[in-house]
């Protein structure tokens, strides 16, 4: 069946450090999405990408689809406190109805 | 922004029995929800599909008869744990999904009830 792996499963960094989470699906993707998940809560949505090669930018936050549409990453620039949490991606397969999620990177940033 | 609710956020019970938890859609029609189950520090695994006026869709390993979907509107699903058990402590989430113009549609998510069977 489908799978979407990601990396790396944790990453602790300083303050003011870059960050970034691969995703990397089996199969081609119709679309990807990235969720946050704060310790404690539950998934936020963050972002959709659909179109092969999409880069879309949130801020300090980049998101990119790649060529084939069956990887993606998310870089966070300069890190914060507040970027602590979970990211998760999670993939829609063509044709298909459901999300497989990744599972997840978590992001400690120490002050 | 859609909003889903989820009620209860967290409920003990003792074994045997059963619990029900309700997810709303408050702002916007969801014709299909989505079931999901996390343990700790892990990554959500989707237990079943849930279709308005139809019967869920349950993935592989998902007992139906033990997990019971009912999606009686557009705008609300309930989860139903029969016969609780230890081992179904757990995270349940439920999420709906918005159809966007490219079709692929986002999913907003429920806070989540934290279940423990004691």
């Amino acid at each position: 069946g489908q799978q979407v792996m990601q990396i790396p499963q944790y990453q602790h960094v300083q303050e003011g450090e870059d960050f970034t989470t691969y995703c990397n699906s089996s199969t081609t993707l119709s679309n990807i999405q990235w969720y946050k998940q704060r310790p404690g809560g539950h998934p936020v949505f963050l972002i959709q990408l659909v179109k092969s090669g999409e880069v879309k930018k949130q801020k300090r936050l980049t998101f990119q689809f790649g060529e084939a549409k069956k990887n993606s990453s998310l870089h966070i620039t300069a890190t914060q406190t507040t970027d602590v949490g979970t990211y998760f991606c999670a993939g829609r397969k063509v044709g298909g109805n459901k999300l497989v999620f990744g599972a997840g990177t978590i992001l400690r940033v120490k002050s | 922004g859609a909003v889903v609710s989820q009620h209860p956020s967290w409920v003990i019970c003792k074994s045997g029995t059963s619990v029900k938890i309700e997810c709303r859609s408050l702002d916007f029609q969801a014709t299909t929800m989505f079931w999901y189950r996390q343990f700790p520090k892990q990554s959500l695994m989707l237990m079943a599909t849930s279709n308005e006026g139809s019967k869920a869709t349950y993935e592989q390993g998902v007992e139906k008869d033990k997990f019971l979907i009912n999606h009686a509107s557009l705008t609300l699903s309930t989860l139903t744990v029969t016969s609780a058990h230890p081992e179904d402590s757990s995270f349940y989430i439920c999420s709906a999904r918005v159809v966007g113009l490219a079709g692929g549609g986002e999913q907003y998510f429920g806070p989540g009830t934290r279940l423990t069977v004691t």
